[in-house]
């Protein structure tokens, strides 16, 4: 049972907009400590994709954006490619773990 | 630009000891980041086993506190781990990657990771 919680599976078709959701708690969103996306595509090691809730690291197309409000989080992606097809993690720090946490991952699929 | 890669046995045997060292390239390891493991079971997350700073302070898992350790090795820039009593639930791809810190405050953010290396735990 992961500290961050996040939707096993997403998907949408070329071009759609899709949405991951990582919802946490008061020991680590509440407390505010902020969010971090990180792309996983198949085969490869994780890739810093978003950090600081909403701050994308040079190279990181726009078509990524992250928010945080409250104890909840979210990726979206719009204009969706099939190159887009990998696995999403949201991470933080917890105040109870009084370390890093991860969420168990989303798998984005492309219709 | 950092890189880094693990470097290790790619099978243990149960009860025995993991030990694997990521070497950083395109900056010194004594520096403000921190140097951190996380692993990943087959098909499964990631999850956190520890960091360590330039100046030897360690933060663990405490899932793994009582059987992890962690070191600098300055003079190669390299940093390591250790992991004892290892069973197949050890089993596991292990990234080594950078912990850096940005914007005003204390927050820090995973940055750079290794490609990872796959750990068998089996007899």
């Amino acid at each position: 049972q992961s500290v961050l919680t996040q939707p096993p599976s997403v998907s949408g078709a070329p071009g759609q907009r899709v949405t991951l959701s990582c919802t946490g708690s008061s020991s680590n969103f509440g407390a505010g400590f902020e969010v971090h996306w990180y792309q996983q595509l198949p085969g490869t090691a994780p890739k810093l994709l978003i950090y600081g809730n909403n701050n994308r690291p040079s190279g990181v197309p726009d078509r990524f954006s992250g928010s945080k409000s409250g104890t909840s989080a979210s990726l979206a992606i719009t204009g969706l490619q099939a190159q887009d097809e990998a696995d999403y993690y949201c991470q933080s720090y917890d105040t109870n773990l009084s370390g890093f946490v991860f969420g168990a991952g989303t798998r984005v699929t492309v219709l | 630009q950092v890189q880094l890669q693990e470097s290790g046995p790619g099978l243990v045997k149960p009860s025995g000891t993991l030990s694997l060292t990521c070497g950083v390239s395109g900056g010194p390891i004594r520096s403000s980041n921190w140097w951190s493991w996380v692993r990943q079971p087959p098909g499964k997350g990631l999850e956190w086993i520890g960091e360590i700073s330039h100046s030897g302070l360690i933060n663990s898992n405490p899932s793994f506190k009582s059987r992890v350790t962690m070191s600098m090795d300055m003079s190669n820039n390299q940093f390591s781990l250790r992991l004892t009593s290892m069973t197949a639930a050890d089993t596991a791809v292990y990234y080594c990657a950078r912990i850096s810190y940005y914007g005003a405050g204390s927050n820090r953010r995973f940055d750079y990771w290794g490609q990872g290396a796959l750990v068998t735990v089996s007899s």
